[in-house]
């Protein structure tokens, strides 16, 4: 049973472009969530995905951010026209189902996005 | 200032003991929890400890909680090299999946 896969593992953006991450959960597990770790910070809560909802996005920039996760296939974390602010590790986890984040939790391995 | 604090590096010889320390603010945390990320792999969860407990062992580790100063430790006996890895502490309150974390400290083990 293969772990989160994030893609890609490093992503090199020029200012303005679009980043686009993926994030396949874990075979099973409907819920996804999405963290971002500046440098020298915490990881921070950006989204919570249900299949086809977003549960909670109160940690998404307003502007520029989008998160999907579609009925088939990963979730998406989008950064329009990226900022050299972006650069930072996106880590997906995901969960079997409800909202407790204690032992059921499992994070991939983090996508590093550097804007250039 | 952040929500969960640690300290960035701890360096350690191998079979000493390792402590790694926490702060966090949050007084409603109700869960806290030790993350390992080894290099090239994800987040992988080491333990934790609910706030109406102040200790709890497993194997080689030992977390201890003070809840009344919000400091929480995590001691690796008999440190293997197979030990260096970043270690995130986090927190979170009853029921919300949101996990607040520190920055991670690097723990080097040298022979």
């Amino acid at each position: 049973n293969a772990g989160v896969m994030q893609n890609p593992r490093h992503l090199v953006r020029r200012r303005g472009q679009e980043a686009r991450l993926r994030c396949s959960p874990m075979k099973g597990h409907s819920h996804v969530y999405w963290y971002r770790q500046l440098p020298e910070e915490g990881l921070k809560f950006m989204v919570y995905l249900q299949k086809e909802n977003i549960i909670d996005e109160s940690g998404m920039p307003k502007e520029r951010f989008s998160a999907e996760f579609p009925k088939e296939g990963p979730s998406i974390l989008r950064i329009q026209q990226v900022v050299r602010g972006d650069s930072a590790a996106y880590f997906c986890a995901s969960s079997p189902g409800g909202v407790r984040v204690d032992t059921e939790a499992f994070f991939g391995q983090g996508t590093r996005l550097t804007v250039v | 200032g952040e929500d969960v604090e640690q300290s960035l590096f701890l360096s350690v010889r191998e079979g000493d003991s390792s402590v790694i320390n926490c702060t966090y603010t949050d007084s409603s945390s109700t869960y806290l929890y030790w993350y390992k990320q080894e290099p090239g792999a994800g987040l992988q969860l080491l333990t934790y400890i609910f706030s109406n407990m102040d200790m709890k062992q497993d194997q080689r580790l030992t977390v201890l909680l003070n809840k009344k100063d919000k400091h929480l430790s995590l001691r690796i006996a008999d440190t293997q090299t197979g030990d260096s890895a970043i270690y995130f502490c986090a927190e979170s309150r009853s029921n919300d999946y949101k996990l607040s974390f520190g920055a991670g400290t690097t723990v080097t083990v040298r022979a």
